[in-house]
């Protein structure tokens, strides 16, 4: 029953190749968020969709980028990945803004070769 | 600067005790507040939240304390179950309205071992 979808779990990509990373909902939530964890650390919210709005946080690099085609699907893309990139990658939705729980998937653990 | 911080990264409970797990924040802006479960290979599960109108908030074994004055939060675990054993973060967001959307903040996570 998992209503948020994350592939692949596992991706590797050498140094400076462009990757993509897919999240998909059931729950037909507005908004979108994808967040970086690095071991032992808070998650960090890269930027998030507000149904097509799209809203980037002020320190995430300019090396991710995201699309939202359409309400079900959310995709990360990081044209250049550095070594610094290897992070587990989690997409979250919530039904709206404000007092409302984020619902997350099972995250994309992102190494750099 | 961090502004949701878990002083504790970890703790060690037995089984049927109480697990009491801290968070304290900084950002008076901070309106509502969550903790979620963490499993290994698994994402963030939502467990209980409390807004900053009330100062408990309880769902069977989980009960939520909010300290506003203190800027301090807790998540009381009764009785703890070994099943109970994850990494625990606790979460605020500003009042809804403005550019915020519900944007979460964080803490590093306290990892919490329940022994039978």
């Amino acid at each position: 029953d998992a209503m948020v979808i994350q592939n692949p779990r596992y991706q590797v990509t050498q140094f400076g190749k462009p990757v993509t990373l897919s999240c998909s909902q059931t729950l037909n939530h507005n908004v979108m968020y994808w967040y970086q964890q690095k071991s032992s650390q808070a998650p960090k919210l890269l930027f998030h969709y507000y149904d097509k709005d799209f809203n980037n946080e002020a320190d995430t690099p300019d090396n991710f980028q995201s699309r939202r085609p359409n309400t079900s699907f959310c995709f990360l893309d990081i044209r250049s990945p550095g070594l610094g990139d290897a992070a587990m990658y989690l997409c979250a939705t919530s039904r709206d803004s404000g007092w409302e729980p984020q619902h997350f998937g099972d995250g994309t653990r992102l190494s750099i070769l | 600067d961090q502004q949701v911080k878990q002083n504790s990264p970890s703790l060690s409970v037995q089984e049927g005790r109480i697990s009491i797990l801290n968070c304290d924040y900084t950002n008076s802006m901070f309106d509502y507040f969550l903790w979620y479960k963490k499993y290994p290979a698994e994402g963030p599960t939502f467990l209980i939240s409390i807004s900053s109108i009330k100062d408990k908030n309880e769902d069977g074994r989980f009960t939520v304390f909010l300290n506003k004055s203190a800027k301090h939060l807790s998540l009381h675990i009764v009785p703890s179950q070994p099943g109970d054993s994850a990494v625990y973060f606790c979460a605020a967001s500003p009042r809804p309205g403005g550019t915020s959307y519900g944007k979460l903040t964080f803490g590093q996570g306290t990892i919490l071992t329940v022994h039978p």
